[in-house]
């Protein structure tokens, strides 16, 4: 497609439930990145993406998050027994190349709401 | 470790001329990025500066200084639909992800 596109962009969910958020990248980018923007901040690495393989997770806070690409261009990024504190953006990005001195694009976000 | 400071928040009037400063310590270096982020919107690029110097776009300029960990984002020219965030990003040496300061929220007024 033309732009990073986010799928869905707005979330509210109940606290323990869980969520899947969709990410479809710029066609031809190999990488895929996962951000989290809370209100006032600025983004916060999740994940990184090289084709299928996850290059980086270190971002990940803890096991209740997790985020595949099983065939190198879209992804999904799995919320397990959700929190409150996980009530953010959630932005996807994708550059052409992976690594260093790339310029990401950014999708408009999945805005998720736990209550 | 890493770290980016910038601004919380700063005003300037319509038409006028407004720089947004940065200053990074990041492992390595291998660029830095300037975006913009309307409220509720996604963070779009700006520019980015890799060397030394001034780069040019249009109203906007960014300049860097990798011996101080310096940039500035300059607007000319300035006008409302210039109100947003304004994100400095790093790349460090060998990273694997953009790092983002948290943004310095500009509010232009008539």
């Amino acid at each position: 497609g033309a732009g990073v596109s986010q799928t869905p962009s707005n979330k509210v969910t109940e606290k323990g439930k869980y969520v899947e958020l969709r990410c479809d990248p710029i066609s031809g980018h190999t990488a895929l990145y996962w951000y989290r923007q809370s209100l006032g901040q600025g983004p916060e690495f999740l994940i990184y993406f090289q084709g299928t393989g996850a290059a980086d997770d270190s971002g990940l806070p803890n096991d209740r998050f997790f985020a595949v690409r099983p065939e190198g261009s879209v992804s999904t990024l799995k919320i397990q027994r959700t929190e409150r504190g996980d009530s953010a953006v959630y932005l996807c990005a994708s550059s052409l190349g992976g690594g260093s001195g790339n310029t990401i694009y950014f999708g408009e976000g999945s805005w998720l709401t736990v209550v | 470790g890493q770290n980016i400071d910038q601004p919380t928040e700063m005003t300037a009037t319509e038409g006028a001329i407004v720089q947004i400063n940065c200053t990074y310590q990041t492992s390595g270096f291998n660029g830095l990025f300037w975006y913009q982020q309307h409220a509720g919107e996604a963070p779009t690029f700006l520019s980015y500066n890799v060397l030394d110097g001034l780069e040019e776009k249009g109203r906007f300029s960014s300049f860097l200084s990798r011996s101080k960990g310096y940039s500035y984002l300059l607007l000319k020219e300035l006008q409302m639909k210039d109100s947003a965030s304004y994100l400095c990003a790093v790349w460090g040496t060998g990273a694997n992800n953009l790092f983002f300061g948290t943004g310095t929220r500009l509010t232009v007024i008539p």
